[in-house]
């Protein structure tokens, strides 16, 4: 099993949409989630970085950590085609970041 | 600011034959990392360096072989191409090592390996 685990999607949704990108990991000694976003032919950006649980909010962006499910979440609100792009989650796995496989999303004027 | 730079963009190989690709970074960052990229296995990190002077193998190495120039520059070899090669390649650097340090990502190398 894979530590990190994101369905890949793909996922449309209509411009406005609350999206919700989701990811479970297996590591329990993992404390540091970050999330990327990878426009075609580009190379991954951060966009949401958070340590242990909670929530962390930025601009439409809200990334949501829940440890005692091994659950990770991005809600993006107000989806804009902009958004249309893979999002990555990945967790800290000893000294290397571990990623998941991506979820490419769709954002349809 | 570039950030982190990748050279070439594109390549073609044949089998069997070498090629070097380029990383450079001007963020003043301590550890470098080579991933790949492939359709259905996400990025699996292939070598990385904490500091300069110093390499480990990551998930992937085989096939594969690494020099941390300096500070700035990180390189990948591969040094008798073959198919199972052919992917996207990322060069990445971060402040420090370990696991609280975000990545920056080049780009990316597009390598087809025939």
């Amino acid at each position: 099993q894979k530590e990190v685990e994101q369905d890949p999607g793909p996922l449309s949704v209509p411009e406005g949409a609350i999206v919700s990108l989701n990811c479970t990991y297996s590591n329990s000694a993992f404390q540091y989630f970050m999330w990327y976003r990878q426009y075609s032919r580009k190379g991954p950006e951060l966009l949401m970085y958070t340590y242990s649980s909670g929530n962390k909010e930025d601009g439409r962006f809200t990334a949501q950590v829940d440890k005692s499910s091994k659950y990770i979440s991005l809600f993006i609100r107000d989806s804009q085609p902009s958004d249309s792009a893979t999002y990555l989650c990945a967790s800290a796995g000893s000294y290397q970041l571990t990623f998941g496989k991506g979820t490419k999303l769709s954002v349809i004027p | 600011n570039a950030g982190v730079t990748q050279t070439p963009k594109f390549q073609v190989l044949k089998t069997g034959q070498s090629m070097t690709l380029q990383c450079a970074q001007d963020m003043n960052h301590n550890s470098m990392y080579w991933y790949r990229q492939d359709p259905g296995m996400g990025l699996r990190l292939i070598y990385y360096s904490a500091s300069e002077g110093t390499t480990d193998k990551g998930e992937v190495p085989n096939g594969y072989n690494v020099s941390r120039l300096n500070k700035r520059e990180f390189s990948l070899r591969l040094e008798s191409a073959a198919p199972s090669q052919t992917s996207v390649y990322f060069c990445a650097s971060s402040v420090a090592g370990g696991n609280n340090s975000p990545l920056h990502f080049g780009n990316g190398t597009r390598l087809t390996v025939t």
